[in-house]
C-alpha cells in the first residue's frame, strides 16, 4: 500500500461526457502528479501541483484540467471525452523539496477510464 | 523536449537467464530513478542514482548510472518469475523553477518463460 488513494478505480462513460478523478496523496506529501498510461505508451506526465499551486505542466490537453485543494487532495477533470482518452490515469505524490527536485514518487493504484 | 528512451521494448527470457534494460536521455540528468510495474499494478520505486558512474545493487538487481549521466542500465541476474513486469527509468524534468516531475521512458516489458 503506497498510501496514495485514487477514486474511482474504474469508470465507463460515453464520448462527449465529463469525469472527475480524485487523488489523496500520502500523509505529509505536498506534491501531486498526474500521469496517463495508454497501451504501450508508457507513463505520460500531465501535470504537477505543489502545496496547492501548479508547478509543472506536461502534455495535458486543453480539455483536461486539474487542481489541488487546501487539504492537498487533487482532482483531474476530463471533459468532452473522446475514445482516445481511454487510459489508466495515475496519481503520484512525493514530499516535494521546497527548492525543487522530485524525490521518490509514490503511485496510487490508478483510475481506469473507458470511453465508449 | 527532454526525452528518455528505453530499449528493448520487450524482452523474453527463460527463467534463470539474465536480463538487461538500457535507458538513454537526450540531456544530462541530475539523477535517474527506476520503477517496476507488475501486470495490473502500479509503478513502484526501486532506486535512485545520483553520482556519475554510480553502481548500486539490490540482491539480484544491479543499477548503473553512466559517467556522462545520460544513460543508465538495470541488470537482473538469474531471473525469477517474480521479476515479471515492466521496468521504467525516469529522469527529472526541468521548468523555470527547477526540477519538477519525472519523464518516464516507455519501459521494458520483461516476460519470463518457465
Amino acid at each position: 500500500d503506497s498510501g496514495v488513494t485514487q477514486t474511482p478505480k474504474h469508470l465507463i462513460t460515453a464520448t462527449g461526457q465529463r469525469v472527475t478523478l480524485r487523488c489523496s496523496p500520502r500523509s505529509g506529501d505536498l506534491s501531486v502528479y498526474w500521469y496517463q498510461q495508454s497501451l504501450d505508451q508508457g507513463l505520460q506526465f500531465l501535470i504537477q501541483y505543489y502545496n496547492g499551486e501548479e508547478r509543472a505542466k506536461g502534455n495535458i490537453l486543453e480539455r483536461f484540467s486539474a487542481q489541488q485543494f487546501p487539504d492537498l487532495h487533487s482532482e483531474l477533470n476530463l471533459s468532452s471525452l473522446e475514445l482516445g482518452d481511454s487510459a489508466l490515469y495515475f496519481c503520484a505524490s512525493s514530499a516535494g523539496l521546497a527548492g525543487g527536485g522530485t524525490g521518490e514518487l509514490f503511485f496510487g493504484e490508478g483510475s481506469r477510464l473507458t470511453v465508449l | 523536449g527532454q526525452q528518455v528512451m528505453q530499449i528493448p521494448q520487450y524482452q523474453h527470457v527463460q527463467e534463470g537467464e539474465d536480463f538487461t534494460t538500457y535507458c538513454n536521455s537526450s540531456t544530462t540528468l541530475s539523477n535517474i530513478q527506476w520503477y517496476k510495474q507488475r501486470p495490473g499494478g502500479h509503478p513502484v520505486f526501486l532506486i535512485q542514482l545520483v553520482k556519475s558512474g554510480e553502481v548500486k545493487k539490490q540482491k539480484r538487481l544491479t543499477f548503473q548510472f553512466g559517467e556522462a549521466k545520460k544513460n543508465s542500465s538495470l541488470h537482473i541476474t538469474a531471473t525469477q518469475t517474480t521479476d515479471v513486469g515492466t521496468y521504467f527509468c525516469a529522469g527529472p524534468m526541468y521548468s523555470g523553477g527547477g526540477a519538477d516531475g519525472l519523464t518516464f521512458g516507455k519501459g521494458t516489458h520483461l516476460i519470463i518463460q518457465p
